[in-house]
């Protein structure tokens, strides 16, 4: 099992310039999550699908969007990039909604935007 | 608003017991879990607490107190392998009792083991 992948692991962008992240689990898991971690700081949820079909906003959901493609995929749009959006991009999952069972984090996308 | 507070950083040395806190100020609680994170890694799972009480994980115990909105890490028997970032996370509740299935962690502990 690769348990959750995400594509790609780096990327520079432009200003203005828009980018799909792409995140997969093999864990049969109901709910996935988007983070973003900035340097020196906690992760904040953008986005999270509890189950197939549904997605909700989370902390910082402006500049995003999210498709919940099928139970696998959950990927992560940023139509327009801007600066303040560089960081460090992390999807998980968990067989459950909520952090009570357990999520599993993906090695996360590191980002720059110019 | 939400907020969580946790020591910026911790030393200590190998062998020692260290314990983490983490106070919380959020509109619902459900639970509260930690996770481990290396540098430049992803974060992983280590602990969590919905009731009051301490839970033991071999090396590592978590304990909460919903009262006083306040949890902490105790990693016992340190090794040079526990030097990380430690964050807490609070698992916010929708109208008092259902999971809403949104964490809220808090800025990390980062934790330095020295021999």
């Amino acid at each position: 099992n690769a348990g959750v992948t995400q594509t790609p692991k780096f990327q520079v962008l432009k200003t203005g310039q828009s980018m799909t992240l792409q995140c997969a689990q093999d864990m049969n898991h109901n709910s996935m999550y988007w983070y973003r971690q900035d340097p020196g700081m906690g992760l904040r949820l953008i986005y999270y699908s509890a189950s197939e079909g549904t997605t909700d906003k989370g902390e910082v959901p402006n500049g995003y969007n999210v498709s919940r493609l099928n139970k696998r995929e959950f990927s992560l749009r940023l139509e327009s990039a801007a600066p303040s959006q560089t960081s460090v991009y992390f999807c998980a999952s968990s067989a459950k909604a909520g952090g009570g069972h357990e999520q599993y984090f993906g090695p996360g996308t590191r980002l720059t935007v110019t | 608003g939400q907020s969580l507070e946790q020591p910026s950083e911790v030393t200590a040395v190998e062998g020692a017991i260290v314990q983490i806190n983490c106070t919380y100020q959020t509109s619902g609680f459900y639970g509260l879990s930690w996770y481990q994170q290396h540098d430049g890694g992803a974060p992983t799972f280590l602990s969590y607490n919905a009731l009051d009480g301490l839970e033991e994980t071999g090396r590592f115990s978590s304990f909460l107190s919903r009262s006083d909105s306040y949890g902490y890490l105790l990693l016992q028997e340190l090794q040079m392998k526990d030097s990380a970032s430690y964050f807490c996370a609070v698992i916010l509740a929708w109208r008092g009792s259902s999971n809403t299935g949104k964490l809220i962690f808090g800025q990390g502990t980062t934790l330095q083991v020295k021999p």
